[in-house]
């Protein structure tokens, strides 16, 4: 079975400061990866995702994701954060077609940006 | 516009008295799946569905049912709801086809079960 492990369920960076969140996953074969965002009382919005190809994958308001997968690791980056980064984040691993396209997801971290 | 949608956002409950919560999608996706949120232990899917009338079980399916009789529709079916049942709902299609395995998710219904 599948499984995806987000180490830290609470990050606190300063504004401007490098973001790290981290994500691990297990998979018997070469998985389809995500990170989704969630702001307070809304959905999950896909913030980017790696299929095949490039291993450095850039996402929407300024993220990156790169995979490694001698590390099975998908962090999730952004060079300088902003307030607005605020947030939950969630990694989530899929294995396409193989599984029924089931989804597996991180329990999830929250990310606070000081001012 | 592309979307899911789910209603009710808001739904409050006593134990024992049935609901359906609604999802439906407009962009022709096969796949569409049920997903609960709780503090701590992230998001844990209940049901599945690969098309029409073709449905399994997630992680999380004890105390729910589905139905998929039309490709856009998928409610979710609690014949007896519980107070464990309290939690934050997303509905999530996606298309399932090589590049478009991302999900897509509907802005999600509070239910509370007193």
């Amino acid at each position: 079975a599948q499984s995806v492990t987000q180490l830290g369920s609470h990050v606190s960076v300063s504004e401007g400061a490098l973001v790290l969140l981290r994500c691990n996953y297990s998979s018997s074969v070469p998985p389809y990866l995500f990170w989704y965002v969630q702001y307070p009382n809304q959905g999950l919005q896909l913030l980017l995702k790696y299929t095949t190809g490039a291993t450095l994958v850039k996402g929407i308001n300024g993220f990156e994701a790169e995979f490694k997968k001698s590390e099975t690791s998908f962090h999730l980056t952004k060079p300088s954060a902003h307030m607005s980064d605020a947030a939950e984040y969630f990694c989530a691993v899929s294995e396409g077609r193989n599984t029924g396209n089931q989804f597996y997801f991180g329990t999830g971290t929250s990310l606070t940006v000081i001012p | 516009e592309a979307q899911v949608t789910q209603n009710p956002r808001y739904l409050i409950t006593v134990t024992g008295k049935k609901l359906t919560v609604t999802c439906s999608q407009n962009m022709n996706h096969e796949y569409m799946s049920w997903y609960r949120q709780d503090p701590g232990l992230g998001l844990r899917q209940i049901y599945y569905s690969m098309n029409v009338e073709v449905t399994d079980k997630g992680d999380v399916p004890e105390g729910y049912k589905v139905s998929r009789k039309e490709k856009r529709n998928f409610p979710l079916i609690l014949e007896s709801p519980s107070p464990n049942q309290t939690s934050l709902y997303f509905c999530a299609s996606n298309a399932g086809t090589p590049g478009s395995y991302e999900q897509y998710f509907g802005p999600g219904t509070r239910l509370t079960v007193t």
